[in-house]
C-alpha cells in the first residue's frame, strides 16, 4: 500500500463547475500538505501549502485537511479551461527530507 | 533566473551509456531535492542536499545513481550504465529552508529515454 493514495481520474467537467480533488494517506505523522499543478511536459507548480488540519483559501482554490480521517481535498471554483492539468497532492513530516506524492489526478475542463 | 532550471531538457541514451543531469536551483536556496517521475505517476524521492551535504540518499534505486552538489549550489545527478527502466522524467526542486517541512519549487525536469 502506498503512503499516499490519489484517484488518477481522468476527470472531465464543464467550464464553471466546482471541482473536488482528494487524497488519502496512511502515515499519521504527516503534518504538511501541498497541492501542485502539473501541465503536460512541465514541472509541478505549487498551488497550496497548508500545515496540520483546517482550511486555506486562495482565490478560486480551497484546500482542506482532515487529519482525523487522513483525508485532504482541493476544491476549484468556477473552473476554467486553463485549469486543465494533472493535480498532485504531496505531504511531509516535520523532520523529514522528502515529499510523498500521490499519483496525480488528470483534469480536463471543457469550454 | 527566477526559477529552478534543468539541463538538458531531453536526453536520449543507449543502454549502457552514462548520463549527467544538471540542476540550477533558485539562488540562495539551502535545500535541493531530486525526484524521479515515471509516466503517469507522481514524483518519487531520490535524494536530498542541505547546502553541499547529501543528507539523504535513501531513494536512489541502485549504486548506478550518484548525485553531488559540491559548492552548495548547482547539482548533478549521474546515472551510470543506463538501463531501460531508468527512462523517466528527473525533477529537481529547491527550497529556501532546511528539510521538507516547507514549500519546494520544481524545475521543468529532464526527460531521459534509454533505448
Amino acid at each position: 500500500q502506498k503512503e499516499v493514495e490519489q484517484d488518477p481520474g481522468p476527470l472531465s467537467v464543464p467550464e464553471g463547475a466546482i471541482v473536488s480533488l482528494n487524497c488519502t494517506y496512511s502515515n499519521s505523522a504527516f503534518q504538511y500538505f501541498m497541492w501542485y499543478r502539473q501541465y503536460s511536459r512541465k514541472g509541478p507548480e505549487l498551488l497550496m501549502y497548508t500545515y496540520s488540519s483546517g482550511n486555506k483559501e486562495d482565490g478560486r482554490f480551497t484546500a482542506q485537511v482532515d487529519k482525523s480521517s487522513k483525508y485532504i481535498s482541493l476544491f476549484i471554483r468556477d473552473s476554467q479551461p486553463s485549469d486543465s492539468a494533472t493535480y498532485l497532492c504531496a505531504m511531509s513530516i516535520n523532520t523529514g527530507n522528502q515529499f510523498y506524492f500521490g499519483t496525480g489526478t488528470s483534469l480536463t475542463v471543457i469550454p | 533566473g527566477a526559477g529552478v532550471s534543468q539541463s538538458p531538457r531531453y536526453k536520449v541514451a543507449k543502454r549502457g551509456q552514462d548520463v549527467a543531469l544538471r540542476c540550477d536551483p533558485i539562488s540562495g536556496h539551502v535545500s535541493l531535492f531530486w525526484y524521479q517521475q515515471a509516466l503517469g505517476q507522481g514524483p518519487e524521492f531520490l535524494t536530498y542536499f542541505q547546502n553541499e551535504a547529501q543528507l539523504d540518499k535513501s531513494g536512489l534505486p541502485s549504486d548506478r545513481f550518484f548525485a553531488e552538489r559540491p559548492e552548495g549550489s548547482v547539482s548533478t545527478l549521474k546515472i551510470q550504465r543506463t538501463q531501460q527502466e531508468d527512462s523517466a522524467v528527473y525533477l529537481c526542486a529547491s527550497s529556501p529552508h532546511a528539510g521538507a517541512a516547507n514549500e519546494q519549487f520544481f524545475g521543468p525536469g529532464t526527460r531521459l529515454t534509454v533505448l
